[in-house]
């Protein structure tokens, strides 16, 4: 396609249940990124990936989150026993290379929110 | 590690004045700078970069943003703002061969009164 895909658009979960967030990036894009942002402004770099496999992971949680981006399937984040801080809307972003000086582009996001 | 800052987190104008945010950065080589623009429900737009060269950029939209290596400053400028433009602003920042590890400053509200 020829935007970056997210949905649900928003996600609704009781503390303790699972979430799983979808992603479908720009048709002929190698590399995804998942970011997260809290509170409305605070933005926070999550994972990347080129194609099916881990680029970067630095700032993935230890516990309960998790990326994949499989061959022919939308990348997914899922979060395992969600709590009430990872309420936040979940950004996705494409990129035809890894470089800086490739444009990102990024989907309307995922809003979570755990109750 | 890099860091952003945006110093004004709302700023308010007059369709048709002049506009500047502003935006410091952190960082030990030179870096790679952003400004991203976000309206309401949306996800984030690039209006323009900066990698090298000539320290004055051009974006979308009649935006304009400058380098200042001195003062570490990137700060974006419009002439003239449209009442379209009423948005969230974040400048980012990201470091060369990190594959896009963008850090952000924590955003500028821009209103626009008619």
């Amino acid at each position: 396609g020829e935007e970056v895909a997210q949905t649900p658009k928003h996600l609704v979960r009781g503390e303790g249940q699972k979430a799983k967030l979808y992603c479908a990036p720009i048709k002929g894009h190698s590399y995804v990124f998942w970011y997260q942002q809290v509170l409305k402004n605070e933005f926070k770099f999550l994972i990347s990936f080129q194609n099916e496999n881990v680029f970067d992971e630095t700032g993935m949680p230890k516990e309960r989150f998790s990326a994949k981006c499989l061959p022919n399937s939308p990348c997914s984040l899922e979060i395992q026993a969600t709590k009430l801080e990872d309420s936040a809307v979940y950004f996705c972003a494409s990129s035809r290379e890894g470089t800086l000086n490739t444009e990102a582009f990024f989907g309307q996001g995922t809003r979570l929110t755990v109750v | 590690a890099q860091s952003v800052t945006q110093p004004d987190i709302h700023i308010t104008v007059s369709e048709g004045a002049s506009l500047e945010l502003r935006c410091n950065y952190s960082y030990g080589a030179t870096p790679y700078l952003f400004w991203y623009v976000q309206s309401p429900g949306q996800g984030l737009q690039l209006l323009l970069k900066y990698f090298s060269g000539d320290t004055l950029v051009q974006g979308i939209k009649g935006f304009e943003a400058e380098f200042k290596r001195s003062q570490s400053s990137f700060n974006l400028r419009k002439p003239s703002v449209h009442w379209s433009d009423a948005a969230e602003y974040f400048c980012a920042v990201g470091a060369s061969g990190s594959a896009r590890q963008l850090t952000f400053g924590s955003g500028t509200q821009l209103t626009v009164l008619p």
